[in-house]
């Protein structure tokens, strides 16, 4: 498995600021994702974190609201830009593939972000 | 796009009872995960599945990967009072995404 930690683990912002949650993970990984959880509901991909080039964004996010840092094999940042409350969720890294076993995918602990 | 209903949405058992939930997709999977999560905690990994008809076990959980690859379920058995959490499953296609069912809240009275 993977050792994956989160920096920060929550926190509470003002509206129209930004946060920059940090994912570090103990193995070098291929893929690095980024999910979205709300209260009560199921995991939301954002977007594929990857090495060397843009990040890649489901539908309905947005590179300049969720701009992404992937600078090696075992770290990404994601940023949650110009906050409104409706942005309060749960935000997991996850990661998959290089020296993992293959197919098997890993969350991190999670970034509880409240936004006031 | 792909879909998963995942049954029960919730449920409430006796200590020591078994579990059963399911995941049905509209699509084909080459990979079943099944994840646990904890209020507070990301998912954590319990079985993964690669094969049309595999059986796994982890402990008291086995999980089977459906022989049309459209489905999986998870038996949790002699349920203990940790065994409470939310479980997830999820379906990996060719793109590597994961998607995922919406998770089975599962309460086990002492």
């Amino acid at each position: 498995s993977a050792v994956i930690s989160q920096k920060p683990s929550r926190d509470i912002c003002q509206r129209g600021t930004s946060l920059t949650i940090q994912c570090q993970v103990d193995s070098q990984v291929t893929m690095m994702f980024w999910y979205r959880q709300q209260p009560g509901q199921s995991l939301t991909l954002i977007a594929t974190a990857n090495q060397g080039s843009e990040a890649t964004y489901e539908s309905g996010f947005v590179i300049d609201k969720f701009p992404i840092s992937r600078p090696n094999l075992t770290f990404s940042t994601l940023t949650v830009s110009n906050m409104s409350p409706e942005d309060s969720s749960i935000y997991l890294c996850s990661v998959s593939g290089g020296e993992l076993v293959a197919d098997t995918q890993y969350f991190g602990p999670g970034t509880r972000l409240t936004v006031l | 796009g792909q879909q998963l209903n995942q049954s029960p949405q919730s449920m409430f058992i006796q200590e020591g009872e078994d579990v059963s939930m399911n995941c049905t997709s509209s699509s084909i999977f080459n990979t079943w995960l099944w994840y646990k999560q904890d209020p507070g905690e990301g998912p954590v990994l319990l079985i993964a599945l690669y094969k049309a008809g595999e059986l796994t076990s982890n402990g008291r959980l086995t999980a089977q990967f459906g022989i049309t690859r459209k489905d999986s379920f998870l038996n949790i058995s002699a349920s203990i009072p940790s065994d409470v959490g939310i479980y997830f499953c999820a379906g990996r296609g060719s793109n590597y995404k994961l998607t995922f069912g919406k998770g089975t809240l599962l309460t086990v009275n002492p």
